[in-house]
């Protein structure tokens, strides 16, 4: 059974600085790894998605990793700012699973100080 | 193109109640996943449906839980006498095909309030 990890479960940065999330998956025969934003009260918003042939993904400030072999993925945020508080998801489709059915992590929730 | 719609975005239900909550997919998603999220924690997978067939309910409670995705119309996920601990979001999501490298695109949420 896939089980999906985020450390840590919370972060707190001023502003500036580069955030570094942390995500750890158990069986690594996957599709691929999802990396979502959501804020409070508010539905989950898609940020990179990583073919499991993929070992990474950039967009804008945001990078991605993904090592499947060590089941692991890192979210990289340059130049962080307020605006990029939010809880961090990382969700993985496992080969295992039916259809595009994703194992969430419990997230990591991101407060960047002005 | 209209995204993964829900509706109602927020529901207010007394004990003993049932909550019907609706999906529609995206235009030309014939697949449909429910999630339930509870305060502070991860998304929790439900259900996994196609039209008129329910294809993984691994992650749906055995009592009082019933989903449905008809030929016509939205996804209905149906709660039937509501407990205080059914307090939660509940996310729909739905991806165009059955192919496993696509990605799930996601609703906004029902958010489910039992009194």
């Amino acid at each position: 059974k896939q089980e999906v990890t985020q450390i840590p479960a919370a972060l707190s940065v001023p502003e500036g600085e580069n955030l570094v999330l942390n995500c750890s998956f158990t069986d690594s025969a996957i599709y691929n790894l999802q990396w979502f934003r959501q804020d409070p009260g508010k539905g989950l918003t898609s940020l990179l998605l990583i073919q499991s042939s993929q070992r990474e993904q950039t967009s804008g400030r945001l990078n991605a990793s993904l090592d499947k072999s060590s089941g692991r993925s890192t979210l990289y945020i340059a130049a962080s700012q307020p605006g990029d508080s939010a809880t961090y998801l990382c969700a993985v489709n496992t080969i295992q699973a039916a259809g595009n059915k994703l194992t969430f992590g419990g997230g990591t929730r991101v407060l960047v100080k002005p | 193109n209209a995204g993964v719609m829900q509706n109602p975005r927020h529901l207010v239900r007394r004990r003993g109640q049932e909550a019907r909550l609706r999906c529609s997919p995206m235009k030309g998603h014939s697949h449909v996943y429910w999630y339930r999220q509870l305060p502070e924690e991860g998304l929790k997978f439900m259900v996994y449906l196609q039209k008129e067939n329910i294809i993984d309910e691994s992650g749906m409670p055995k009592e009082r839980f019933s989903a449905e995705f008809p030929k016509e119309g939205p996804s209905i996920l149906r709660i039937q006498q509501v407990v205080r601990g059914d307090s939660a979001a509940y996310f729909c999501a739905s991806s165009p095909t059955t192919e496993n490298t696509g990605e799930l695109f996601f609703g906004e949420g029902s958010r489910l309030t039992v009194l």
